[in-house]
């Protein structure tokens, strides 16, 4: 089982460049969701999405957008990057249902110079 | 602003010795308490986890003591090993979850 997938694993951008960050998830979940990890600050939430068509904004949404089109999958599109959005993004998904295990992808080092 | 707090920031142990790492919440409506465990380049994965209406939870040399009126909850890592070595997280919500900022564990030979 491939479990919640993420491409590409490492990137770099320039400032001013857009991306969309991939993330697939083959366990038929409903909820999924994006993290980015910065030293010392843990995992923060940028947005999630509670089934297909349905997204909603985290703790630290802004300059990233994502779109629910299917179950399976969930991109997180950077617009306009910008040094601080250097971090690593994780992709998580869950049945939805409180008290379920949420699984994570491998991750995604972005560095935007 | 941190919803959870997590202590310490590092945590070095010898082998054999008891790896303790503690979490405060300040939301009450949170009713699941994950602890997460990552390795050096791999995403987080579910370590052991409770509910609110438990006190302790043991599953193997992993202990989490949830403590509901002082909205703390700990993890103890009994036997601590060389390979227990990684950064653990500890988590607060409901199918929503609010990571503290993480431990690095280091345990010594």
């Amino acid at each position: 089982n491939a479990g919640v997938t993420q491409t590409p694993k490492f990137q770099v951008l320039k400032t001013g460049q857009s991306m969309t960050l991939q993330c697939a998830q083959d366990m038929n979940h409903e909820y999924m969701s994006w993290y980015r990890q910065d030293p010392g600050m843990g995992l923060r939430l940028i947005h999630y999405s509670v089934g297909a068509g349905i997204t909603d904004q985290g703790e630290v949404p802004n300059g990233y957008n994502v779109s629910r089109s299917t179950t399976e999958d969930f991109p997180l599109r950077l617009l306009s990057a910008a040094p601080s959005q250097t971090s690593v993004y994780f992709c998580a998904s869950t049945t939805g249902a409180v008290g379920t295990e949420a699984f994570f992808g491998q991750g995604t080092r972005l560095t935007v110079v | 602003q941190q919803q959870v707090k997590q202590s310490p920031q590092s945590l070095i142990v010898q082998k054999g010795g008891i790896s303790i790492i503690n979490c405060a919440y300040e939301n009450t409506a949170f009713d699941y308490f994950p602890w997460y465990q990552q390795f050096p380049g791999k995403g987080p994965a579910l370590l052991i986890a409770i509910r609110p209406d438990v006190s302790e939870k043991k599953e193997g040399r992993f202990t989490i003591s949830f403590n509901k009126s002082a909205k703390q909850f700990s993890l103890h890592i009994m036997d601590s090993q060389p390979g227990d070595s990684a950064t653990y997280f500890c988590a607060g919500g409901g199918n929503k979850l609010t990571f503290g900022t993480g431990t690095q564990l280091k345990v010594e030979l």
